[in-house]
This record gives structure tokens, C-alpha cells and sequence, in this order.
């Protein structure tokens, strides 16, 4: 599968706890893109790496969440101190040079109890 | 007011209806505007994505973008059970932050 791959696919943690995600892109995607999505809601746009480089966060990335993407190829987005309302799916995507199309991996989805 | 607006149904439809999903925005710095479908539990799949305004197709499906109004839609045709799902707008402007919909969950009865 040359998809965009996330592990774990599913997270059960207890509130006060980190947790860490990762994302492996699809081969040669210089764009790395995560969002989070709730019940009912479109994806909300957290962050995005172009290769190494984090060019933009959301303002809904407090200072609990943390992004990497060393050496331009996976990324890991780390929460800490985890709350209930961390609860949801979140998205990985990514992009080829030059182009629109972003594409998405198929989520974690964490619960935090 | 939310930038990207998308009534979120639920539609249900008879197998072989036309379907009608539209979208409303309110940046007008929005140049690329994508329609994504997502199943249950699986991450959102592009079907296909227009630049500035006019017209797309790509077989049962056309993206309509109108930037005066600042409205777009997707329609299928001979509408499948197999369509039953969730259609996200999504848009962007010289960034590359997607900015999405809220999804209009769409079943396509046999």
C-alpha cells in the first residue's frame, strides 16, 4: 500500500497522559499536513511541514501538542497532558511538489477517558 | 460566521437520483476549491478539485465553482448506493491550508 500511513489506527488513553502519533507520507511528498477532526465537523487544519521545515500552525495547537518531521520523510504529532477534549481523529495528509491534491492517511482516533 | 458554510443534511436519495451538494464562503482569497468523500471511519478521498471559477467534470461528477457568489457545488449523476457518504468541501487560497466544511452525509437508498 503507497498510501499515507498512520499508526496506531486507534488510542484509548487516561486523561493526564502522552500520547504520540505518527505519519509516514507517500514516497517523495515534500507536504505534511495534520488535522483534527470531531464528530460532525470537517477536518480542522493543525499544522503543516514543508520537507523539515514547520511553516505554519494552527492557533488550535496549544502549547500541549508538538509536531516533528525530522529529515523531511514521517512525522509525529505528540500531545501531552492529554484532555477530553482531545478526543478525536487526527489526519495526516501529503503532497507532491507542485501540485493541489492533498492526500489523507486513514486517521488515529483517539479517546481520552 | 464560519468561513466555509455547508448544510449538513442528512440527504437521502433514491438510487439513479441527481444529487446536489453545495457549499457557501466568505474569503475571497480562496482560489482552489475541492469536494473530498469520506466514508465511515476512513480518512477523507479527493474526487476532484477546480481553480477560480467554472465547470469540471469527471464522470458522474461535476464541481461548479461561481467566485461572484462565492458558492460551489458538486453533482452526481445516476446516483449509486455505493455513494452513500460524507461530502466535505474544502478550499485554499495561495497557502497550502485546507480550510473545510462542516460534510453533508449523503444515502443513496437501492
Amino acid at each position: 500500500d503507497t498510501g499515507v500511513s498512520q499508526n496506531p489506527r486507534h488510542k484509548i488513553t487516561k486523561r493526564g497522559q502522552n500520547v504520540t502519533f505518527r505519519c509516514d507520507p507517500i514516497s517523495e511528498h515534500n507536504r505534511l499536513y495534520w488535522y483534527r477532526q470531531t464528530l460532525g465537523q470537517g477536518p480542522e487544519f493543525l499544522t503543516y511541514f514543508q520537507n523539515e521545515a514547520q511553516l505554519e500552525k494552527s492557533r488550535l495547537l496549544s502549547d500541549r501538542f508538538s509536531a516533528e518531521r525530522p529529515k523531511g520523510s514521517f512525522s509525529t504529532l505528540e500531545i501531552q497532558r492529554t484532555e477530553q477534549g482531545d478526543s478525536a481523529m487526527y489526519l495526516c495528509a501529503s503532497s507532491p511538489p507542485g501540485t493541489v491534491e492533498a492526500f489523507f492517511g486513514q486517521g488515529t482516533r483517539l479517546t481520552v477517558v | 460566521q464560519k468561513e466555509v458554510e455547508q448544510d449538513p443534511g442528512p440527504l437521502s436519495v433514491p438510487e439513479g437520483a441527481i444529487v446536489s451538494l453545495n457549499c457557501t464562503y466568505s474569503n475571497s482569497a480562496f482560489q482552489y476549491f475541492m469536494w473530498y468523500r469520506q466514508y465511515s471511519r476512513k480518512g477523507p478521498e479527493l474526487l476532484m478539485y477546480t481553480y477560480s471559477s467554472g465547470n469540471k467534470e469527471d464522470g458522474r461528477f461535476t464541481a461548479q465553482v461561481d467566485k461572484s457568489s462565492k458558492y460551489i457545488s458538486l453533482f452526481i449523476r445516476d446516483s449509486q448506493p455505493s455513494d452513500s457518504a460524507t461530502y466535505l468541501c474544502a478550499m485554499r487560497g495561495s497557502n497550502y491550508k485546507l480550510t473545510f466544511g462542516k460534510g453533508t452525509l449523503l444515502t443513496v437508498n437501492p
